[in-house]
């Protein structure tokens, strides 16, 4: 079974620049789930979509980040313009349903100069 | 006061040790508990979930959790030069929390041959 794929694995930027991320979830996953995990800490929840739809995006600085997941599939994470402090590993999840197992991809890791 | 904490380490030890990681939490609410471990570049995978007080033993992993007290412990027997990784605590409230988790920060572990 494939799992939880994101793209790029890397991205350096400047602030004030835009960055997007990809994220496919393992086929037929219901729930997708958009974490960022700063250095030394643990991930925190950023969105999650139940299909199409948004269930919490409650920490979601969404002055600059947006999230979307068309057609109840792939998502993207846009960060418009970008801070230092965005400097994390962004990691994509998804899940069968909401309370089932998480399954983690490998995350995309941001550095804003 | 963070609502949950956990040791940062890092801790070392010699392969074949007992490991025993911990975390507490402040927020009566969380009722369920789980365990991830994270390689270096890697996203969290699920370790171990447990919902009651006591013990809950999967190979050489026992989880252990004491709500009174609001600790919840991992411990690794016969410790393996590849357990060495960061491990998360995580929590979430019952009905209606789905899987929006509270991380611990991590506790990183190196088991040295």
């Amino acid at each position: 079974e494939a799992g939880v794929a994101q793209s790029p694995r890397y991205k350096i930027i400047e602030k004030r620049q835009s960055v997007a991320f990809w994220c496919n979830p393992i086929s037929g996953h219901a729930t997708l789930y958009w974490y960022q995990q700063i250095l030394g800490q643990g991930p925190k929840l950023l969105i999650q979509f139940q299909n199409n739809g948004v269930v919490d995006d409650s920490q979601l600085p969404k002055d600059r980040f947006s999230a979307e997941r068309l057609k109840g599939v792939d998502s993207t994470l846009k960060i418009q313009p970008a801070k230092l402090e965005d400097s994390a590993v962004y990691l994509c999840a998804s899940s069968p349903g909401q309370k089932e197992k998480l399954f983690f991809g490998s995350g995309t890791q941001l550095s804003v100069l | 006061q963070k609502e949950v904490e956990q040791d940062p380490g890092p801790l070392s030890v010699p392969e074949g040790a007992i490991v025993s990681l911990n975390c507490t939490y402040s927020n009566s609410a969380f009722q369920y508990f789980m365990w991830y471990r994270q390689y270096s570049r890697k996203g969290p995978e699920l370790l171990m979930y447990t919902y009651s007080s006591g013990n809950k033993e999967d190979g050489r992993f026992t989880a252990q959790v004491d709500k009174s007290s609001k600790y919840i412990s991992l411990f690794i027997r016969d410790s393996q030069p590849s357990d060495s990784a960061t491990y998360l605590c995580a929590m979430t409230p019952p009905s209606g929390g789905g899987n929006k988790l509270t991380f611990g920060t991590g506790t990183q572990l190196k088991v040295e041959l």
